[in-house]
């Protein structure tokens, strides 16, 4: 079965500079997530996006921006890198559902080191 | 802030039953409990969820309280495979972000 896809895999930058990080979801799936994982963190949401606009905002720098495009994939853009925003950044995705009761699928994650 | 709290980590003999509780005394009545799990690096992975009624999967099975303050994963036959970060999370939809307390590590032990 198809999963979350996420690109590139390892990414390195140097201190101010920019990055950004892609998120696939599960075809027909409409709502993305993402998550950061500092070192032996847990993970801590960032952002979300339901039908291409923003859902849910957590504790995500203003250095940080995302959106989510009609294909229903995301980015995430992250400028001013400091050294601090090394981690594992997730994305995952989820079918909105009546109910409500669904589940998030994660991708493999995209792990970021700035130098 | 995490609305549940685990024990930080719990050893499982390989072949046996992981029990993994969970607390949620603050858990309101439309609240699920859902539980994730992440192997080392890995992302997260959905393992089950429920409301009020027991639920088992090919994974596991809940064990909510009749009060819903607590909760129980288990694990029928752990293999080393199961070593993990085990999340248990309270949540009014499944489409909400999610809270990751500091869950409960498990290691599987041969």
């Amino acid at each position: 079965a198809a999963g979350v896809i996420q690109s590139p895999r390892h990414l390195i930058k140097e201190k101010r500079e920019t990055a950004t990080l892609k998120c696939y979801p599960i075809p027909r799936h409409d709502t993305v997530y993402w998550y950061q994982q500092g070192p032996g963190q847990d993970p801590q949401f960032l952002i979300s996006f339901y039908e291409k606009m923003q859902s849910d905002k957590g504790s995500i720098p203003d250095r940080f921006s995302a959106q989510q495009f009609s294909d229903y994939h995301s980015e995430l853009n992250m400028s001013s890198l400091e050294l601090g925003d090394s981690a594992l950044y997730f994305c995952a995705s989820s079918l909105v559902r009546l109910l409500g009761d669904n589940e998030q699928f994660f991708g493999p994650g995209t792990r970021l080191t700035v130098l | 802030d995490a609305k549940t709290t685990q024990p930080p980590s719990m050893d499982c003999a390989e072949g046996r039953a992981a029990n993994l509780p969970c607390n949620h005394s603050t858990i309101s009545g439309n609240e699920y409990v859902y539980w994730y799990r992440q192997i080392h690096s890995q992302g997260p992975q959905y393992i089950i969820h429920g409301l009020k009624n027991n639920e088992t999967n090919e994974m596991a099975s809940l064990i909510i309280t009749e009060d819903r303050k607590s909760s129980t994963l288990i694990l029928p036959h752990a293999t080393l495979r199961d070593t993990a970060v085990y999340y248990c999370i309270a949540l009014i939809s499944g489409n909400t972000p999610l809270v990751f307390g500091k869950g409960t590590r498990l290691s599987v032990i041969a």
